[in-house]
């Protein structure tokens, strides 16, 4: 059971939109602390993709766009690619527990 | 460019010990803070353990505290984890990773960080 809840998949097709949820409690996002988003394709390294809510480190292309209201956060990519299939996770930081806790991850299959 | 290489994993009986090392390279090694993350075979991620870059202050999971201990070593820019006691519910791939924070928030990194890059991991298998 992770701290952060994220929908187990979701799908779409090529060039659509899909937005992945992650909702959390005010312990952590209620809190103010902010999210952030990693993509890991099957086999590697988890790769960070949003950070602080909305921001997108350099080489991360802008069909990748994040937002953060309260409790709930929101990973959106438009004009999907096959590319994108991979899971994907949020992640913030938990005053009750003292420590990051992730999402349990969300894998997006592209159709 | 930052590396991180972690080594040491493996097959481990139940109960027993093993150190895990990530070496780094491509930053000023003893300014920044580290941290460990796992990945259970099929399982989402999991934080375990972060350490500041002079090493004064560590921090936990509930899950592991008391088991691991986080330490580094920075004449030679490589991070570790000693893991004792270890049970099935250790079992994953380990990951080393950088936390990263905003100016901003640099005094409270702990609380706002997140982890770029990652180094490739290590898997460690407990079992008998």
């Amino acid at each position: 059971q992770s701290v952060l809840t994220q929908p187990p998949s979701v799908s779409g097709a090529p060039g659509q939109r899909v937005t992945i949820s992650c909702t959390g409690s005010s312990s952590n996002m209620g809190a103010g602390y902010d999210v952030h988003w990693y993509q890991q394709i099957p086999g590697t390294a988890p790769k960070l993709l949003l950070y602080s809510n909305t921001n997108r480190p350099s080489g991360v292309p802008d069909r990748f766009s994040g937002s953060n209201s309260g409790i709930l956060a929101s990973l959106t990519i438009t004009g999907l690619q096959a590319e994108d299939e991979a899971d994907y996770y949020c992640q913030s930081y938990d005053s009750s527990l003292s420590g990051s806790v992730f999402g349990g991850g969300t894998y997006l299959t592209v159709l | 460019e930052v590396q991180l290489l972690e080594s040491g994993g493996g097959l481990v009986q139940p109960g027993g010990f093993l150190r895990l090392s990530c070496a780094a390279s491509g930053f000023t090694f003893n300014n920044y803070a580290l941290s460990w993350v796992r990945q259970a075979p099929g399982k989402g991620l999991e934080w375990v353990s972060s350490i500041s870059g002079s090493a004064g202050s560590t921090y936990y999971a509930d899950s592991v505290r008391g088991r691991f201990t986080i330490s580094r070593d920075n004449s030679k820019n490589t991070l570790y984890l000693q893991m004792y006691s270890l049970t099935a519910d250790d079992t994953a791939v380990y990951y080393c990773a950088k936390p990263v924070v905003e100016p901003k928030h640099s005094t409270a990194w702990y609380s706002y960080n997140w982890f770029d890059p990652w180094g490739p991991g290590t898997l460690v298998t407990v079992s008998s």
